[in-house]
């Protein structure tokens, strides 16, 4: 148990259906994070949220919309995906500044859009 | 920018077998460089790291030592068990996040047999 809790843990969607991702961490972190992990592709980061003020979108297409409402709570709202967007979405968070930052990873969210 | 490289996968080793995973970097400066595993159906979690040049990080008897003059960062492991079988990940700071979000390899799978 990380401390990093992502629900759903499977998702199946149609490319016209509104779905949300939650991500919640009991860890007392100011930061966190959104990567995708797609099958024979290195994990990308899609944001990046400080102190819930998004420093980092890392040129993600408009269908994903990100909230960060406190610092312990993240979504990430979908809508009208296509079939590429199926991927593992991965939830992170962490605590502090600078490059020795420990990053807490959640199981993930198994995505996939029909 | 910067940027990690790592040896594709998978391995495939017996147990007892010593462990090499390649991993190269580009960066700017001397970031900190980190070791993530992801155990089948989890999120990854942090196996190592080292923050300067000729650090050695260790855990669960996994090494890695920060080399500035090959720009690597190679993890080993004396004798690999089952239960080592995960996907490992090199991964560094992104300059342009203030180095609060790391960038990954592509992973390399590991599958040792009994």
């Amino acid at each position: 148990e990380t401390g990093v809790t992502q629900t759903p843990r499977h998702l199946v969607m149609g490319m016209t259906n509104k779905k949300s991702l939650k991500c919640e961490q009991h860890l007392g972190h100011n930061a966190m994070y959104w990567y995708k992990q797609s099958a024979k592709k290195p994990l990308e980061l899609m944001f990046v949220y400080s102190l819930e003020e998004r420093v980092e979108n890392n040129s993600v297409p408009s269908r994903f919309s990100p909230e960060c409402p406190n610092s312990s709570h993240l979504f990430l709202h979908l809508h009208t995906l296509q079939p590429e967007d199926s991927a593992l979405y991965l939830c992170a968070s962490s605590q502090g500044q600078g490059a020795n930052e420990k990053l807490f990873f959640g199981s993930g969210t198994q995505l996939s859009v029909l | 920018g910067d940027s990690v490289t790592q040896m594709e996968g998978p391995v495939t080793l017996s147990e007892e077998a010593f462990l090499t995973i390649n991993c190269t970097y580009t960066a700017t400066g001397y970031p900190s460089l980190f070791w993530y595993v992801q155990y089948p159906g989890e999120g990854l979690q942090l196996l190592l790291k080292a923050t300067k040049a000729d650090d050695k990080g260790s855990n669960k008897g996994f090494e890695a030592t920060y080399r500035k003059e090959t720009t690597s960062f190679h993890l080993e492991k004396g004798s690999v068990q089952v239960s080592d079988s995960a996907v490992y990940f090199c991964a560094l700071p992104l300059g342009d996040t203030g180095r609060r979000a790391l960038t990954f390899g592509s992973g390399t799978r590991l599958q040792v047999q009994p």
